[in-house]
């Protein structure tokens, strides 16, 4: 089945610096990558995705990359702010199945003033 | 925006006792989830629901776990005989139909289930 590594698990930053999030994934059916946020006690909420025809999509100050061959994909947030910290999940999902999400091990993001 | 509902948001639950999750998916989409995230874990699978019928299900998804879609609007997860380890965070999600590419899941605000 599908494996999600997800580095690093802990990143500080300062406001206002960029913070990259690294997801690696085994199983190359996988063609659906969802990230998510999560804050403390709250839902995980889609804050983007990718789909493997595409090799990045931006969303103001968020953007993912994807590099099939390699199997890896980044979460990369400009500008942090203070709201942007939180757990960061990736998460990979081949066609066909169930439609299942398997998750990275989290990133706990602090953007510190 | 619609929204994944989940009820109770918290189950005090005595071992061994049966309990019942919760959720009404957003009302178009055709796929429904359930996770569970043991306090400060990853997210985990547990299952997919379409077309009334399990559609995948994971290994902790074994023969205490069943779920149902008893009307057109709500979608229940059931721990027949539960353990000190179901111990949890169970989130619900739904998607649409996915057609020929995966949908996103929407995830809602969870039920945590603490066992005595």
């Amino acid at each position: 089945g599908e494996n999600v590594e997800q580095h690093p698990s802990t990143l500080s930053v300062q406001e206002g610096d960029s913070a990259v999030i690294k997801c690696t994934y085994s199983d190359s059916a996988s063609n659906y990558f969802p990230w998510y946020k999560q804050e403390l006690g709250k839902r995980p909420q889609l804050i983007i995705d990718i789909r493997s025809n595409v090799g990045e999509k931006k969303d103001q100050r968020i953007a993912v990359t994807l590099n099939k061959t390699a199997k890896h994909f980044s979460l990369h947030i400009t500008e942090t702010q203070p709201e942007d910290s939180a757990v960061y999940f990736c998460a990979a999902n081949p066609t066909g199945g169930g439609n299942k999400l398997t998750f990275g091990t989290g990133t706990q993001l602090k953007v510190e003033l | 925006e619609p929204e994944v509902t989940q009820t109770p948001s918290h189950q005090v639950t005595q071992m061994g006792q049966e309990v019942i999750l919760r959720c009404v998916p957003i009302s178009n989409h055709l796929y429904f989830y359930w996770y569970r995230q043991i306090l400060g874990q990853k997210v985990e699978f547990l299952v997919s629901f379409y077309n009334n019928e399990i559609s995948e299900k994971s290994e902790i998804f074994d023969d205490q776990f069943s779920v149902e879609r008893p009307d057109g609007s709500n979608f229940t997860l059931k721990i027949r005989s539960t353990k000190l380890e179901d111990s949890a965070m169970y989130f619900c999600a739904s998607s649409r139909d996915r057609g020929f590419s995966n949908q996103p899941q929407h995830f809602g605000d969870g039920t945590r289930l603490s066992i005595l």
